[in-house]
């Protein structure tokens, strides 16, 4: 149980287009989710908290109109990179926690999505 | 079977003890082994980052890979509170991690 999907795993795109990038829990309800990026071998950093159902708050210096976060149900969250350039290659990583482990601050991880911009 | 098994605990250990958490994990191909820890409420932090077989050791943690018996430890010494968290392993054979369930670690003061 609980496992979490990212698609695409893996994308390359040219500077100015726009990426979507999809988190789904496949076995159980996710009110919370979250979206970090990851530079190699240092921490995730977190960029946003998205709740089903409502605006997905940010984190200080993260660009919201740059990220859009669309959580439009309880088992699916997306990431869009819009406009995106060199400088948004990155390592995306999306999180969830289970609606019903009451209290609980586990997080479950997918396994990322690689972005390249060229 | 998971992919990479790991002991979601609690557990309770005093201030002072060896702390030892481990992942088993069953796919061969992995080369890259990572250790995370979270607190409550924040993103994981990198801890530990070891490719291939081998120990490393940063402070009080130690981290060892054993790729014959496909499993990994994180060893933390003279362990205290501040160390309580939840620990995640996480691995990976190119460029997508597969991670651990995570342990709740609670250092008793």
């Amino acid at each position: 149980g609980a496992v979490v999907s990212q698609h695409p795993s893996r994308v390359i795109c040219k500077s100015g287009t726009s990426v979507k990038i999809e988190c789904r829990s496949l076995d159980f309800q996710a009110t919370t989710m979250f979206w970090y990026r990851q530079f190699p071998k240092q921490s995730l950093m977190l960029m946003a908290t998205s709740n089903e159902g409502s605006k997905a708050t940010y984190e200080q210096g993260v660009e919201k109109d740059k990220f859009l976060i669309n959580h439009a149900s309880l088992t699916l969250s997306t990431l869009t990179v819009t406009s995106a350039h060199p400088e948004d290659s990155s390592f995306y990583i999306c999180s969830a926690r289970d609606r019903g482990l009451a209290g609980s601050d586990t997080q479950y991880f997918g396994p990322g999505t690689r972005l390249t911009v060229l | 079977q998971k992919e990479v098994e790991q002991d979601p605990g609690p557990l309770s250990v005093p201030e002072g003890a060896i702390v030892s958490l481990n992942c088993t994990y069953s796919n061969s191909a992995f080369q890259y082994f990572m250790w995370y820890r979270q607190y409550s409420r924040k993103g994981p932090e990198l801890l530990m980052y070891t490719y291939s077989s081998g120990n490393k050791e940063d402070g009080r943690f130690t981290a060892q890979v054993d790729k014959s018996s496909k499993y990994i430890s994180l060893f933390i010494r003279d362990s205290q509170p501040s160390d309580s968290a939840t620990y995640l392993c996480a691995m990976s054979a190119d460029y997508q991690l597969i991670w651990g369930a995570g342990t709740k670690l609670i250092i008793k003061p």
